[in-house]
């Protein structure tokens, strides 16, 4: 069964940093892209960062020089370092999976954790 | 690419048939994702590639389009579909997700 568990979550101030980290307890991660997708109280989802089967990071421009997302496929892991931390950035952050590892099933997220609540405020 | 999702809301009666449509600002090919999530719940992917049905969806969900204009039909509404829908395109970066829309019991 295919389990993504997302921890790291947590109440910070302005200008923190975090590391969100997601295990997948279920399944051999490193043949697939992951990506994080976050959705602010009571808005829509916004993906956030994608890392392909080579390690190699995508951004959204919201994010892109504060966030880096990377694997580590020896622990089958996938982290979300997180810096710079502002009021907008206050969301539920869900680490997905890509149905493959290459373009376009690596973009479409077939199974989603539960999310990890991050609450930037001082 | 914007997505532009409409209704933003709209109510319907079991059994119903449902129409949610998605705009994208620009050519997206067939690379548009649907997916459901419920209140306090991760989404859940519905169709792929436009028009493929994900495993273990039920056949009254079905989805068409290309380029630029999409739809996601619900035939014959049922009380676990109601949640809110969201298209995401993801034929090039930065993904995007459309607004959503909330499907509420009339």
């Amino acid at each position: 069964e295919v389990q993504l568990l997302e921890s790291g979550g947590g109440l910070v101030q302005p200008g923190g940093s975090l590391r969100l980290s997601c295990a997948a307890p279920g399944f051999i991660l490193g043949t697939y892209a992951m990506s994080w997708v976050r959705q602010a109280p009571g808005k829509g989802l916004e993906w956030v960062s994608l890392v392909d089967t080579r390690n190699i990071g995508i951004y959204a421009d919201s994010v892109k020089d504060r966030f880096t997302i990377s694997r580590d496929n020896s622990k089958n892991t996938v982290s979300l370092q997180i810096n710079g931390l502002r009021a907008e950035d206050t969301a539920v952050y869900y680490c997905a999976k890509g149905r493959g590892g290459s373009y376009p099933e690596s973009r479409t997220l077939d199974f989603w954790g539960q999310g990890a609540l991050v609450t930037v405020s001082s | 690419i914007q997505l532009t999702q409409s209704p933003s809301s709209l109510s319907a009666s079991v059994g119903d048939r449902v129409t949610i449509t998605c705009r994208a600002s620009q050519g997206v090919s067939s690379d548009l994702v649907w997916y459901q999530q419920k209140p306090g719940k991760a989404p859940n992917l519905l169709i792929y590639g436009a028009s493929t049905l994900q495993s273990g969806v039920p056949s009254r969900f079905s989805g068409s389009g290309s380029g630029t204009d999409f739809t996601l039909t619900i035939y014959s509404l049922q009380p676990e579909d109601f949640a809110t829908y969201y298209c995401q395109q993801v034929n090039s970066f930065p993904l995007t997700f459309g607004g959503g829309t909330q499907v509420e019991i009339k």
